[in-house]
């Protein structure tokens, strides 16, 4: 999966904790990006980063917070975890932005919040 | 909101025949991408299609875009077990920098 590592690869919590996690890339790659994928809705936006300290919010960013404090480094962090935070959660990356600019992903974090 | 709405939303077919997904979308765009899942895995990039092209090939992909009808078609010709897997395609909203939105795929599953 071009050098991004996801982990955990798997969680499980309890609701109202608070749960980080981490996406590691080799590319050198600007523009890191979190999703979540679940049935019925596909992939949608959660946060992305376009440098070091450069985030902006995606469709559904509402209970989540990222940081990126390294270029190779971009942590969703679940504030106080909801059930409805249940969900399989892909970081991604690419060297630019826009129509033009393929993704590469990770192999994803199946996170159940109980 | 998603960009683009793939159709079917599942597709089953028998190896060694065609599997054809489209995917239309709602704004005008630059250009279209499509991508792979593996079952349990990220998503892979496939092949990409400019505004200003019809069609495009790689290897067994055959890509079409109708920008006037806002719609694409991926065509995976000769299938095999190894194409089962959920395909998604993907573009901006808009003509800026800003991320891929992607829809909500169709899931092929290829029987030997």
């Amino acid at each position: 999966d071009a050098g991004i590592t996801q982990s955990p690869r798997h969680k499980v919590t309890e609701t109202g904790t608070p749960v980080t996690l981490r996406c590691h890339q080799t590319e050198n790659h600007r523009y890191m990006y979190w999703y979540r994928q679940d049935p019925g809705h596909g992939l949608r936006l959660i946060h992305y980063s376009y440098g070091v300290k450069d985030t902006d919010k995606g469709e559904v960013s509402d209970g989540y917070s990222v940081s990126r404090s390294k270029t190779e480094d971009f942590l969703l962090t679940l504030e106080s975890a909801t059930s409805s935070q249940t969900s399989v959660y892909f970081c991604a990356t690419s060297r630019g932005i826009g129509a033009n600019e393929k993704l590469f992903f990770g192999s994803g974090t199946q996170l159940s919040v109980l | 909101s998603q960009q683009g709405e793939e159709d079917p939303q599942a597709l089953s077919i028998q190896e060694g025949e065609n599997a054809t997904m489209n995917c239309s979308y709602k704004t005008s765009i630059n250009n279209l991408q499509w991508y792979r899942q593996n079952s349990g895995r990220g998503l892979v990039h496939l092949i990409l299609i400019r505004s200003n092209e019809r069609e495009k090939h790689s290897g067994r992909l055959r890509v079409t875009l109708d920008t006037s009808k806002k719609s694409s078609s991926l065509l995976i010709t000769a299938s095999r077990a190894a194409d089962t897997a959920s395909y998604f395609c993907a573009t901006v909203s808009n003509s800026g920098n800003t991320p891929l939105v992607f829809g909500k795929g169709t899931r092929l599953s290829v029987i030997a």
